[in-house]
């Protein structure tokens, strides 16, 4: 059964760049679509963007100026980048697997890690 | 982008009792939608996909269908772990993917 964690800095100063880190196991990353998904505190889900294997990208246009995903494929991770932060990137930021392309669900989540965003 | 709107934002109800979870659409996509249970401290447990497909390990008292923009989840009689959030996610467009806002059932 595949497993994802996410890991990465629960405090980022606002203005600066939030990096997180999502680890892949049990399973291979290649042939497969990769997410990342927060929620903001008492807010709904919002999708953050996916990496394909092969490298390519596809990233929601609300954020897509301050997102960078990028994957590691020898140490079965990938990755997020969000810029210039503000209170309002504070969230619960999980990444997640596709079932299959990258307009498809997701069977499989991280327990997700908060990054609180601070002045 | 596709805006899901979840009705009612939360529903109280009693163990044994039938819940009924809409999700509507702001336009019209097919059956590109999955409904998740979402617990405290928990990941997203995927329940539905297709509109109407169970996801391995989904009881049958949870079930889904779609008329036209409106999506249903329906759970037949409820137990004490059904009690959670449950959101609907369309994947019809990828630009972007979008969830809904979520529906609260908690214990009357």
């Amino acid at each position: 059964q595949v497993q994802l964690q996410e890991s990465g800095p629960g405090l980022v100063k606002a203005s600066e760049t939030l990096s997180l880190t999502c680890t892949v196991s049990g399973g291979s990353i290649s042939g497969y679509y990769w997410s990342w998904i927060r929620q903001p505190p008492g807010k709904g889900l919002e999708w953050i963007g996916y990496i394909h294997f092969s490298g390519s990208t596809n990233y929601n246009p609300s954020l897509k100026s301050r997102v960078t995903i990028s994957l590691d494929t020898s140490k079965s991770q990938f990755s997020l980048k969000l810029s210039s932060v503000t209170a309002a990137d504070t969230a619960m930021y999980s990444c997640a697997r596709h079932y299959g392309s990258g307009t498809s669900w997701f069977p499989h989540w991280g327990q997700g890690t908060l990054v609180t965003v601070s002045s | 982008e596709i805006v899901l709107t979840q009705s009612p934002g939360t529903l109280s109800l009693s163990p044994g009792e039938r819940a009924t979870l809409s999700c509507r659409a702001s336009q019209s996509f097919g059956s590109y939608l999955a409904w998740y249970q979402q617990k405290p401290g928990q990941a997203p447990r995927l329940l539905i996909y297709g509109a109407s497909n169970r996801a391995t390990g989904t009881p049958d008292r949870f079930s889904g269908s779609v008329s036209g923009a409106v999506f249903t989840l329906t759970i037949s009689r409820l137990e004490p772990e059904d009690f959670a959030v449950y959101c609907c996610q369309q994947y019809g467009s990828s630009s972007p993917i979008t969830f809904g806002q979520g529906t609260r059932l908690e214990i009357k």
